[in-house]
């Protein structure tokens, strides 16, 4: 099993739709999880962070499921502007350790 | 604020050529990261340092790569001699202390090796 899989698509959605994206992980000790967004030929940037079950962020939410393993997205309204590839980043260890895994993400087009 | 400074913005060069990418951090971070991103691998982690020392570069590919930072504002991965595989783009990423601290990156070099 890969340390991190995600659902590569691409999601091709029209605006206004809902889309959730699907994240699993086999490092059991990670504690803290991170969606990055990836526009096209630019830097990743930060997106949510997710600790406990989920965190939310306007329309933005993100659960863990920590029993099973894997992290979801959901963009609720989306936007042309949501267009973008959406990486799924869990830490490698515990401790000291900052080394960070990632995703190959998730490419989502919305569609006008 | 200065985000994370990386230069040069595309190199293109031949195989075999000595490169050298280099990277500011954001002032105050103290942990620095050099990855390296394809289409096939993604985003791979080569090397980071906090407080200016490497604590892991089990990412470095081979010995034809090394990675320095002489100082709290400057970093350099060199590649020697470069080969065509080593084409991709290189992001220099920087953070806060505190494992929550999400990390910040350069606009990333793109190197081609021809």
């Amino acid at each position: 099993r890969k340390e991190v899989e995600q659902d590569p698509g691409p999601f091709n959605v029209p605006e206004g739709a809902t889309v959730a994206f699907n994240c699993t992980y086999s490092n059991s000790a990670s504690q803290s999880f991170f969606w990055y967004r990836q526009d096209c030929r630019k830097e990743p940037k930060l997106l949510m962070s997710v600790y406990s079950s989920g965190n939310e962020d306007g329309r933005f939410t993100a659960q863990l499921n920590r029993a099973s393993q894997y992290i979801s997205l959901l963009i609720r309204d989306s936007k042309l502007s949501d267009s973008a590839t959406y990486l799924c980043v869990v830490p490698r260890g515990g401790g000291n350790n900052r080394k960070l895994i990632w995703g190959l993400g998730t490419s989502l087009a919305v569609n006008p | 604020d200065a985000g994370v400074i990386q230069s040069p913005r595309h190199e293109v060069t031949e195989m075999g050529q000595e490169v050298t990418l280099r990277c500011k951090p954001i002032s105050g971070h103290d942990y620095l990261f050099w990855y390296r991103q394809t289409m096939m691998r993604g985003l791979e982690l080569l090397i980071y340092f906090n407080n200016n020392v490497p604590i892991d570069d089990s990412g470095m590919p081979e010995d034809r790569f090394s990675a320095k930072m002489p100082n709290a504002s400057f970093s350099t991965l060199k590649i020697q001699p470069s080969e065509p595989r080593d084409s991709a783009v290189y992001f220099c990423a920087s953070s806060e202390t505190g494992r929550s601290q999400p990390q910040h990156f350069g606009d990333g070099t793109r190197l081609s090796i021809l």
